[in-house]
Protein backbone atom coordinates (compact mmCIF):
# COMPACT_ATOMS: atom_id res chain seq x y z
CA UNK A 1 0.00 0.00 0.00
CA UNK A 2 0.53 3.21 -0.03
CA UNK A 3 3.57 4.61 2.42
CA UNK A 4 4.05 8.07 3.64
CA UNK A 5 6.56 9.17 5.60
CA UNK A 6 7.30 11.53 8.29
CA UNK A 7 10.07 12.90 9.97
CA UNK A 8 11.04 13.45 12.97
CA UNK A 9 9.95 11.15 14.82
CA UNK A 10 10.55 12.96 18.10
CA UNK A 11 12.18 16.33 18.58
CA UNK A 12 12.56 18.16 21.99
CA UNK A 13 13.36 22.15 21.52
CA UNK A 14 13.26 25.19 23.68
CA UNK A 15 10.58 27.38 24.26
CA UNK A 16 10.63 30.34 21.60
CA UNK A 17 12.56 27.92 18.93
CA UNK A 18 10.42 26.82 15.72
CA UNK A 19 9.95 23.34 14.61
CA UNK A 20 9.51 21.79 11.10
CA UNK A 21 8.24 18.64 10.84
CA UNK A 22 8.45 16.93 7.09
CA UNK A 23 5.96 14.67 5.27
CA UNK A 24 6.03 12.71 2.35
CA UNK A 25 4.39 10.65 0.37
CA UNK A 26 7.04 7.85 -1.23
CA UNK A 27 5.16 6.08 -3.84
CA UNK A 28 1.90 8.21 -4.56
CA UNK A 29 1.55 11.83 -5.73
CA UNK A 30 -0.42 13.62 -2.55
CA UNK A 31 -2.51 16.38 -3.83
CA UNK A 32 -4.10 16.82 -0.56
CA UNK A 33 -2.00 16.20 2.76
CA UNK A 34 -3.93 16.54 6.41
CA UNK A 35 -2.33 17.54 9.33
CA UNK A 36 -3.54 16.24 12.67
CA UNK A 37 -2.71 16.89 16.52
CA UNK A 38 -3.41 14.35 18.97
CA UNK A 39 -3.20 14.81 23.13
CA UNK A 40 -2.92 11.52 25.68
CA UNK A 41 -6.00 10.16 25.53
CA UNK A 42 -7.96 12.65 23.42
CA UNK A 43 -8.70 12.10 19.82
CA UNK A 44 -6.92 13.40 16.50
CA UNK A 45 -8.05 16.40 15.79
CA UNK A 46 -7.39 18.20 12.11
CA UNK A 47 -5.25 21.15 12.23
CA UNK A 48 -5.22 22.06 8.23
CA UNK A 49 -5.52 20.48 5.14
CA UNK A 50 -2.88 21.07 2.91
CA UNK A 51 -3.37 21.72 -0.51
CA UNK A 52 -0.21 21.55 -3.13
CA UNK A 53 0.23 24.94 -5.00
CA UNK A 54 -2.07 26.94 -2.79
CA UNK A 55 -2.52 28.07 0.77
CA UNK A 56 -3.47 25.62 3.61
CA UNK A 57 -7.02 25.79 5.10
CA UNK A 58 -6.82 25.67 8.30
CA UNK A 59 -9.37 24.42 11.24
CA UNK A 60 -11.49 26.83 13.57
CA UNK A 61 -8.96 27.47 16.50
CA UNK A 62 -5.73 26.80 14.68
CA UNK A 63 -3.43 29.88 14.36
CA UNK A 64 -2.20 29.72 11.22
CA UNK A 65 0.68 32.48 11.50
CA UNK A 66 1.84 29.95 14.76
CA UNK A 67 1.72 26.26 12.71
CA UNK A 68 3.22 26.98 9.01
CA UNK A 69 2.28 24.88 6.14
CA UNK A 70 4.04 24.72 3.09
CA UNK A 71 2.85 22.29 0.46
CA UNK A 72 5.01 22.87 -2.36
CA UNK A 73 5.26 19.58 -4.63
CA UNK A 74 2.98 16.22 -4.53
CA UNK A 75 5.19 14.61 -2.68
CA UNK A 76 6.36 17.13 0.42
CA UNK A 77 4.17 19.09 2.81
CA UNK A 78 5.87 20.39 5.81
CA UNK A 79 4.24 22.13 9.01
CA UNK A 80 6.33 24.22 11.10
CA UNK A 81 5.44 25.47 14.81
CA UNK A 82 6.68 28.59 15.29
CA UNK A 83 7.86 29.85 18.58
CA UNK A 84 7.10 26.90 20.26
CA UNK A 85 5.74 26.73 23.60
CA UNK A 86 5.50 23.95 26.34
CA UNK A 87 1.63 23.91 25.52
CA UNK A 88 2.36 23.16 21.62
CA UNK A 89 3.73 19.81 23.08
CA UNK A 90 1.75 17.21 21.57
CA UNK A 91 1.82 13.96 18.93
CA UNK A 92 1.21 15.48 15.55
CA UNK A 93 0.41 13.84 12.76
CA UNK A 94 0.28 13.51 8.81
CA UNK A 95 -1.84 11.74 6.49
CA UNK A 96 -2.81 11.45 2.89
CA UNK A 97 -5.49 10.23 0.76
CA UNK A 98 -5.69 9.28 -2.72
CA UNK A 99 -8.01 12.14 -3.95
CA UNK A 100 -11.14 11.47 -5.59
CA UNK A 101 -12.38 8.16 -3.89
CA UNK A 102 -14.30 8.84 -0.27
CA UNK A 103 -14.09 5.55 0.93
CA UNK A 104 -10.27 4.96 0.12
CA UNK A 105 -7.94 4.51 2.90
CA UNK A 106 -6.17 7.56 4.90
CA UNK A 107 -2.43 6.42 5.13
CA UNK A 108 -0.34 8.03 7.86
CA UNK A 109 2.54 9.33 8.79
CA UNK A 110 4.44 8.01 11.66
CA UNK A 111 3.91 10.95 13.84
CA UNK A 112 6.02 13.08 15.23
CA UNK A 113 6.37 13.38 18.98
CA UNK A 114 6.93 16.92 19.97
CA UNK A 115 8.38 18.24 23.36
CA UNK A 116 8.83 21.64 24.11
CA UNK A 117 10.88 22.83 27.48
CA UNK B 1 -21.98 17.36 20.95
CA UNK B 2 -18.87 15.52 19.41
CA UNK B 3 -18.89 14.38 15.98
CA UNK B 4 -17.74 10.94 16.78
CA UNK B 5 -17.98 9.21 20.63
CA UNK B 6 -16.54 6.33 21.75
CA UNK B 7 -16.75 4.52 24.70
CA UNK B 8 -13.10 4.77 26.01
CA UNK B 9 -13.05 1.86 27.89
CA UNK B 10 -10.65 0.22 28.74
CA UNK B 11 -12.21 -3.24 27.91
CA UNK B 12 -9.81 -5.82 29.58
CA UNK B 13 -10.71 -9.56 28.31
CA UNK B 14 -8.74 -12.49 28.54
CA UNK B 15 -7.24 -14.49 25.60
CA UNK B 16 -10.01 -15.94 23.26
CA UNK B 17 -13.20 -14.11 24.44
CA UNK B 18 -15.33 -12.07 22.34
CA UNK B 19 -15.82 -8.28 22.66
CA UNK B 20 -17.69 -5.75 21.09
CA UNK B 21 -18.31 -1.77 21.18
CA UNK B 22 -20.09 0.51 19.16
CA UNK B 23 -19.30 4.52 17.84
CA UNK B 24 -21.49 7.28 17.85
CA UNK B 25 -21.68 9.74 15.14
CA UNK B 26 -23.56 12.94 14.88
CA UNK B 27 -23.87 13.72 11.62
CA UNK B 28 -26.85 12.11 9.63
CA UNK B 29 -25.17 12.67 6.43
CA UNK B 30 -21.41 11.07 7.49
CA UNK B 31 -20.59 9.24 4.04
CA UNK B 32 -18.01 6.88 4.52
CA UNK B 33 -16.67 4.62 7.92
CA UNK B 34 -13.84 3.27 9.25
CA UNK B 35 -12.18 1.36 12.11
CA UNK B 36 -8.09 2.13 12.42
CA UNK B 37 -6.05 0.81 15.52
CA UNK B 38 -3.22 2.35 17.10
CA UNK B 39 -0.76 1.08 19.30
CA UNK B 40 0.68 3.38 21.82
CA UNK B 41 2.62 6.24 20.30
CA UNK B 42 2.20 4.97 17.04
CA UNK B 43 -0.04 6.09 14.07
CA UNK B 44 -3.53 5.13 13.32
CA UNK B 45 -3.74 2.15 10.94
CA UNK B 46 -6.61 0.94 8.82
CA UNK B 47 -8.06 -2.33 10.26
CA UNK B 48 -11.10 -2.37 8.24
CA UNK B 49 -13.44 -0.07 6.05
CA UNK B 50 -17.84 -0.37 7.50
CA UNK B 51 -19.80 -0.94 4.87
CA UNK B 52 -23.92 -0.50 4.75
CA UNK B 53 -24.19 -4.43 4.80
CA UNK B 54 -21.86 -5.31 7.28
CA UNK B 55 -18.26 -7.02 6.72
CA UNK B 56 -16.33 -9.66 8.00
CA UNK B 57 -12.48 -9.76 8.20
CA UNK B 58 -10.87 -12.81 9.92
CA UNK B 59 -11.97 -12.30 13.80
CA UNK B 60 -13.05 -8.99 13.14
CA UNK B 61 -16.70 -7.99 12.03
CA UNK B 62 -18.41 -4.32 11.84
CA UNK B 63 -21.53 -3.17 11.32
CA UNK B 64 -23.36 0.21 10.65
CA UNK B 65 -26.70 1.39 11.82
CA UNK B 66 -27.75 4.31 9.88
CA UNK B 67 -30.77 4.27 11.53
CA UNK B 68 -29.52 5.11 14.61
CA UNK B 69 -26.26 6.40 13.94
CA UNK B 70 -23.76 4.24 14.94
CA UNK B 71 -21.08 1.75 14.01
CA UNK B 72 -19.83 -1.25 15.72
CA UNK B 73 -17.05 -3.62 16.10
CA UNK B 74 -16.74 -7.09 17.49
CA UNK B 75 -13.54 -8.66 17.91
CA UNK B 76 -13.70 -12.81 18.31
CA UNK B 77 -11.52 -15.22 20.05
CA UNK B 78 -8.78 -12.24 21.25
CA UNK B 79 -5.32 -12.47 20.58
CA UNK B 80 -2.90 -10.62 23.52
CA UNK B 81 -1.74 -8.49 19.68
CA UNK B 82 -5.32 -7.25 19.73
CA UNK B 83 -4.24 -4.88 22.55
CA UNK B 84 -4.84 -1.43 21.18
CA UNK B 85 -7.19 1.64 20.89
CA UNK B 86 -9.42 1.16 18.57
CA UNK B 87 -10.10 5.02 16.79
CA UNK B 88 -13.78 5.11 14.80
CA UNK B 89 -13.54 7.22 12.17
CA UNK B 90 -16.41 9.18 9.77
CA UNK B 91 -15.50 10.96 6.75
CA UNK B 92 -17.79 14.45 6.66
CA UNK B 93 -20.31 15.07 4.14
CA UNK B 94 -18.84 17.80 1.88
CA UNK B 95 -15.50 18.21 3.64
CA UNK B 96 -13.15 17.30 0.85
CA UNK B 97 -12.83 13.45 2.77
CA UNK B 98 -11.81 15.13 5.75
CA UNK B 99 -11.66 12.33 8.74
CA UNK B 100 -13.36 12.77 12.09
CA UNK B 101 -11.98 10.44 14.84
CA UNK B 102 -13.17 9.11 18.03
CA UNK B 103 -11.04 9.50 21.19
CA UNK B 104 -10.83 5.84 20.64
CA UNK B 105 -11.70 2.16 22.96
CA UNK B 106 -8.97 0.92 24.43
CA UNK B 107 -8.91 -3.14 24.47
CA UNK B 108 -6.77 -4.86 26.68
CA UNK B 109 -5.98 -8.91 26.16
CA UNK B 110 -4.75 -10.29 28.86
CA UNK B 111 -3.10 -14.02 28.85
Amino acid sequence: GAVVSQHPSWVICKSGTSVKIECRSLDFQATTMFWYRQFPKQSLMLMATSNEGSKATYEQGVEKDKFLINHASLTLSTLTVTSAHPEDSSFYICSARVFGAANTEAFFGQGTRLTVV
Amino acid sequence: RKEVEQDPGPFNVPEGATVAFNCTYSNSASQSFFWYRQDCRKEPKLLMSVYSSGNEDGRFTAQLNRASQYISLLIRDSKLSDSATYLCVVTLPLSDYKLSFGAGTTVTVRA
